[in-house]
């Protein structure tokens, strides 16, 4: 029974494709987070939902859009894709305000061709 | 401008005896440090944390130092096992200033040699 969790697990696709990374927390949290962790290996924050509002955006691209249709759910849409958007991506839930409670999903491998 | 470094990408320590992983930070804003272990095509699960009031925290086998002048925290595990190879990423947050995230690391490899 998965806390959080990510679908797909891998996906590589074309360049100006357009994708979408799904997640399911199924935890209670309030909160949830998108993570990037890129060539370099470190996880950086990119989004933050608190009970289906937008708290956090890090300079992120608009190319990335996050949707969460409510507080368990928080799925990114990437447009265009390019190159560069190859990385791991990590989705994570936290009860409100509380970085140390936070879960991660598995991760979504994302191979931009 | 990372704000969170861990400088060894690796370390490799013999079974039974202690691994030390380092960390710096640069913010001062920082108030709550934590580490996650990582294995491959999982994600990070928290292993332990500390507050900026405390200088040491222990769980088990698992001791987290903090010197806040120097803003490095380390992370000791004694003894170390083969189970506790894996990436170690150390994590810090400014949970007064209520930035709800954590900025991270890029890890370190830890292997355990039988």
């Amino acid at each position: 029974d998965t806390a959080v969790s990510q679908t797909p697990k891998y996906l590589v696709t074309q360049m100006g494709n357009d994708k979408s990374i799904k997640c399911e927390q199924n935890l209670g949290h309030d909160t949830m987070y998108w993570y990037k962790q890129d060539s370099k290996k470190f996880l950086k924050i990119m989004f933050s939902y608190n009970n289906k509002e937008l708290i956090i955006n890090e300079t992120v691209p608009n190319r990335f859009s996050p949707k969460s249709p409510d507080k368990a759910h928080l799925n990114l849409h990437i447009n265009s894709l390019e190159l560069g958007d190859s990385a791991v991506y990590f989705c994570a839930s936290s009860p409100r305000g509380i970085a140390y409670g936070y879960t991660f999903g598995s991760g979504t491998r994302l191979t931009v061709v | 401008d990372q704000q969170v470094k861990q400088n060894s990408p690796s370390l490799s320590v013999q079974e039974g005896r202690i691994s030390i992983l380092n960390c710096d930070y640069t913010n001062s804003m920082f108030d709550y440090f934590l580490w996650y272990k990582k294995y491959p095509a999982e994600g990070p699960t928290f292993l332990i944390s500390i507050s900026s009031i405390k200088d040491k925290n222990e769980d088990g086998r698992f001791t987290v130092f903090l010197n806040k002048s120097a803003k490095h925290l380390s992370l000791h595990i004694v003894p170390s096992q083969p189970g506790d190879s894996a990436v170690y990423f150390c994590a810090a947050s400014a949970e007064k200033s209520g930035a709800q995230k954590l900025v991270f690391g890029q890890g370190t490899r830890l292997t355990i040699n039988p």
